[in-house]
């Protein structure tokens, strides 16, 4: 799997736009683009995934650039319950590797 | 976590014991996984399996044993336990379907 870098730390003013970059410049042709995120204590929470277009759902919009070589996780009104550690993972989606490998993450803080 | 069921939550066990941590799923998937996180490590993966008593290891096996007799209960035994092995154990299983991945609450070891 490709290897990422995020920032480690982030702050966001509740209300407004979170967005958190990844790059991930050795990703292959065949490589999603994975947004995870994990509130303290608890389970890592899939958000969104993408291959090459720009994807939303009801929790964020992930855009992803022409090169594929970089990435940015947009919450749109972030809120005090987004504080989490937010983890960007590149990987194959199909074929013989299964396994998510996790980074150390961006650790967004969202201040009132 | 829909579908996904860890136990115990909580364990406090002595050094040399055996532990043995158990996973269960409601969604009949094929593939779950066991990972552990510590502070300045993250999540690491431990073990995997890929279907009834089909199991393979992670980065971090040494000390871990798997075994998956049926689909829905994978179980993670510490053989005999370290203070090492103190840390909080995380199963997943991943979606047949559309390849996401849905992690357990967790269970917070401590060995001492």
């Amino acid at each position: 799997d490709a290897k990422t870098t995020q920032p480690p730390s982030m702050d966001c003013a509740e209300g407004r736009a979170a967005n958190l970059p990844c790059n991930h410049s050795t990703i292959s042709g065949n490589e999603y683009v994975y947004w995870y995120r994990q509130i303290h204590s608890q389970g890592p929470q899939y958000i969104i995934h993408g291959l090459k277009n720009n994807e939303t759902n009801e929790m964020a919009s992930l855009i992803i650039t022409e090169d594929r070589k970089s990435s940015t996780l947009i919450l749109p009104h972030a809120t005090l319950r987004d504080t989490a550690v937010y983890y960007c993972i590149v990987r194959v989606a199909r074929g013989s590797n299964y396994k998510l490998t996790f980074g150390k993450g961006t650790l967004l803080t969202v201040n009132p | 976590d829909a579908g996904i069921t860890q136990s115990p939550r909580h364990k406090v066990t002595e050094t040399g014991t055996p532990v043995t941590l158990r996973c269960h799923q409601t969604e009949n998937h094929r593939y779950m996984y066991w990972y552990r996180q510590d502070p300045g490590h993250g999540l690491r993966l431990i073990h995997y399996s890929y279907g009834v008593k089909d199991t393979d290891k992670g980065e971090v096996s040494d000390g871990y044993s798997v075994s998956r007799s049926k689909t829905e209960d994978f179980l993670l035994t510490l053989e005999s336990a370290t203070s090492s092995q103190t840390s909080v154990y995380f199963c997943a299983i991943r979606d047949d379907m559309n390849y996401g991945y849905t992690f357990g609450s967790g269970t917070r070891l401590t060995v001492v």
